[in-house]
């Protein structure tokens, strides 16, 4: 059975700081990996989309790697601002013999003090 | 908009109340799939579909039925709701099983 974790479970920066958040899982047999942004009350937006057979994808000030066979992905945000401040989720989507299942890590919430 | 609507957005009912809970897209998705969120176990998938012809479970699909009879809605259909299925859903949709995925805004259930 898939597992995702994902460290560290919170963090509290300064405006400005270049940060890493990590994302492991254990079967690398996977579609793709997504990272995703959730503000409180609300859905998840996606941000970046990797799949299994690509290395890193970047939008803007973030960027995001992925090594398959270690099974682990961080995602990169530059100059990190106040409006970052969010709750970081990945998810992989792993092999079934139907179709997929998407698992999740349980986030890393992400506060930029201003 | 392209976007994922769910209705309702909030609903408080009693055990063993058969509700649904319904789920749109207007992206021509191929891919739809529910999840539910709870504090200290994350999102967690119920069922997915991966067209109109294929449905399957998810980790906790116990509880809880789909329907896909046409490509844009996916209802999850709780028949006997219990208290332990108070949670934060959410439904979600891609392109293919490989796509990026679209979330809806969520659906908070109240089970008494």
């Amino acid at each position: 059975k898939q597992e995702v974790t994902q460290i560290p479970a919170a963090l509290s920066v300064p405006e400005g700081e270049n940060l890493v958040l990590n994302c492991s899982f254990t079967d690398s047999a996977i579609y793709n990996l997504q990272w995703f942004r959730q503000d409180p009350g609300k859905g998840l937006t996606s941000l970046l989309l990797i799949q299994s057979s690509q290395r890193e994808q970047t939008s803007g000030r973030l960027n995001a790697s992925l090594d398959k066979s270690s099974g682990r992905s961080t995602l990169y945000i530059a100059a990190s601002q106040p409006g970052d401040s969010a709750t970081y989720l990945c998810a992989v989507a792993g092999y079934q013999t139907s179709g997929s299942r998407l698992t999740f890590g349980e986030g890393t919430q992400l506060t930029v003090n201003p | 908009e392209a976007q994922v609507t769910q209705n309702p957005r909030y609903l408080i009912t009693v055990t063993g109340k058969k509700l649904t809970v319904t789920c749109s897209q207007n992206m021509n998705h191929e891919y739809m799939s529910w999840y539910r969120q709870d504090p200290g176990l994350g999102l967690r998938q119920i069922y997915y579909s991966m067209n109109v012809e294929v449905t399957d479970k998810g980790d906790v699909p116990e509880g809880y039925k789909v329907s896909r009879k046409e490509k844009r809605n996916f209802p999850l259909i709780l028949e006997s709701p219990s208290p332990n299925q108070t949670s934060l859903y959410f439904c979600a949709s891609s392109l293919s099983v490989s796509g990026e995925l679209f979330f809806g805004e969520g659906s908070r259930l109240t089970v008494l």
